[in-house]
């Protein structure tokens, strides 16, 4: 089956720790997408990738950290330095540049205690 | 920049009844338009997407949308909602450059629809 994989779905650390979110895609899809999630606000975009190894800023990228090693992984990690990490994180695919639309995956709510 | 108003955040319907769904949007340049679905817990699908053409696009299930270029509008009809269709709904739009996107999404802050029995 062809999708995007989102690790773990829950994930709860402590605060002051850095942790790591896992994107998996195995649709051959160029650009890769990271998206945070919180009531009431919509998504934002925290960082994306349209090729390997090179990403940009998204709007809210302070705190966070992104890696585009291989075409199939975009993994986020979430740093210490993120001052409000709690949310519903969303990662996206899509084809490339041209008319399509992104992709979702099923997302991975991070609570910090 | 861009931005994306979705003008009501709750919208209660009884099943069976019609419904729309308001969005508005700013931009400087030229946009695709962007409805998905989110059920609780879960990532989004997309509904329905205008991206040049009929301004009036629609959905397997029912759902239709009007792109007004004049008042930077997308809202989304249903003419006859069910139970099913309860879920929140987000609006986004991509900036066109050279006749392409790369894609980014700036959403609106959502509409929670509710279908009562």
């Amino acid at each position: 089956d062809g999708g995007i994989t989102q690790s773990p779905k829950y994930l709860f650390r402590k605060e002051g720790q850095n942790v790591t979110l896992s994107c998996e895609q195995n649709l051959n899809h160029d650009a890769m997408y990271w998206y945070r999630q919180d009531p009431g606000q919509g998504l934002r975009l925290i960082y994306y990738s349209q090729i390997v190894n090179d990403f940009q800023k998204g709007d809210i990228a302070e705190g966070y950290s992104v890696s585009r090693e291989k075409k199939e992984s975009f993994p986020l990690t979430v740093t210490s330095a993120q001052k409000n990490p709690t949310a519903f994180y969303l990662c996206a695919s899509r084809p490339g540049q041209g008319n399509t639309e992104a992709f979702f995956g099923q997302g991975t709510r991070l609570t910090v205690v | 920049a861009q931005s994306v108003t979705q003008l009501d955040s709750q919208v209660p319907v009884f099943e069976e009844a019609p419904v729309e769904l308001r969005c508005n949007y700013s931009s400087s340049v030229s946009v695709y338009l962007f409805w998905y679905v989110q059920y609780p817990n879960q990532g989004l699908q997309l509904l329905l997407k205008y991206l040049s053409g009929s301004t009036l696009v629609e959905s397997i299930n029912g759902f239709e949308a009007e792109f007004n270029k004049s008042q930077t509008s997308f809202h989304l009809r249903k003419p006859s909602v069910h139970i099913s269709d309860t879920a929140e709904y987000f609006c986004a739009v991509s900036e066109v450059a050279g006749g392409t996107s790369y894609g980014k999404l700036t959403f609106g802050q959502g509409t929670i629809l509710t279908v009562h029995p």
